[in-house]
C-alpha cells in the first residue's frame, strides 16, 4: 500500500536561509510524486510534480525536489526563504497508471523568521 | 480556465440544520474528490467520484453525509443533521484523465456548525 511521511509538522527557517522539508513514501511500483502547498484560507495548488524522465523538478517560487529511488525520498528545497513562503507543504504519492487516488501526507508547517 | 468553483465560501448554521455544499469541477476532468480539513484530523478523504459515479465512500465519516454528482459539471455534499464536530474546511478537486496530472483543488468551504 502507499504511503507518505512527511518528517516534521513544523519547520523554521531565517529568511534567506535553505528551505529544506523531508518526505519518504512507500510505493510498489515507481510513483507519481508531488508536492502541495496550502497558503492560509486557500485551497491546495500544486507546487511541482514528478511522473518519468528526470528525477529533479523544478516548480513555482523557486522551489524544486528530487526524487531518490534509492532512498526512496522526495525531499523539497528551496535556496534562499522568502517569507512568502510561509505555507503548509503536502508530499503526496499515487501509483501509476492508475492515480485515481492520491495520498497525501499530513503536512509541515513551514515558519519563516525574519 | 476558472479552476475548481466551490460555494459557499462560508457557511455558519445551527447544529441539527441541514448543510449543502456545491463543486463545479473544471470541465474535462472526469475524477472529483470530496476533502475535510481539520487542526486535528488534517486532510481527510471523504468520497470520490469517477464519471459521475462513486468509487469509493469508505471516507464518508456517518450516515449523516452524503454526496451526489448529477452530471459531470456539479457535485454536492449534504450534511444532515449538522454537528458542531463537523466543524472543518471542506475542499472540492477535481482531475484529468491525463495520469499524472495530479488534483485541482477549490478554495473550499469553511463550515461552522454552533
Amino acid at each position: 500500500a502507499q504511503s507518505v511521511t512527511q518528517l516534521g509538522s513544523h519547520v523554521s527557517v531565517s529568511e534567506g536561509a535553505l528551505v529544506l522539508l523531508r518526505c519518504n513514501y512507500s510505493s510498489s511500483v515507481p510513483p507519481y510524486l508531488f508536492w502541495y502547498v496550502q497558503y492560509p484560507n486557500q485551497g491546495l495548488q500544486l507546487l511541482l510534480k514528478y511522473t518519468t524522465g528526470a528525477t529533479l523538478v523544478k516548480g513555482i517560487n523557486g522551489f524544486e525536489a528530487e526524487f531518490k529511488k534509492s532512498e526512496t525520498s522526495f525531499h523539497l528545497t528551496k535556496p534562499s526563504a522568502h517569507m512568502s513562503d510561509a505555507a503548509e507543504y503536502f508530499c503526496a504519492v499515487s501509483d501509476p497508471p492508475r492515480d485515481d487516488k492520491i495520498i497525501f501526507g499530513k503536512g509541515t508547517r513551514l515558519h519563516i523568521l525574519p | 480556465d476558472a479552476g475548481v468553483i466551490q460555494s459557499p465560501r462560508h457557511e455558519v448554521t445551527e447544529m441539527g440544520q441541514e448543510v449543502t455544499l456545491r463543486c463545479k469541477p473544471i470541465s474535462g476532468h472526469d475524477y472529483l474528490f470530496w476533502y475535510r480539513q481539520t487542526m486535528m484530523r488534517g486532510l481527510e478523504l471523504l468520497i470520490y467520484f469517477n464519471n459521475n459515479v462513486p468509487i469509493d465512500d469508505s471516507g464518508m465519516p456517518e450516515d449523516r453525509f452524503s454526496a451526489k454528482m448529477p452530471n459531470a459539471s456539479f457535485s454536492t455534499l449534504k450534511i444532515q443533521p449538522s454537528e458542531p464536530r463537523d466543524s472543518a474546511v471542506y475542499f472540492c478537486a477535481s482531475s484529468s484523465p491525463v495520469p499524472g496530472g495530479g488534483y485541482t483543488f477549490g478554495s473550499g468551504t469553511r463550515l461552522t456548525v454552533v
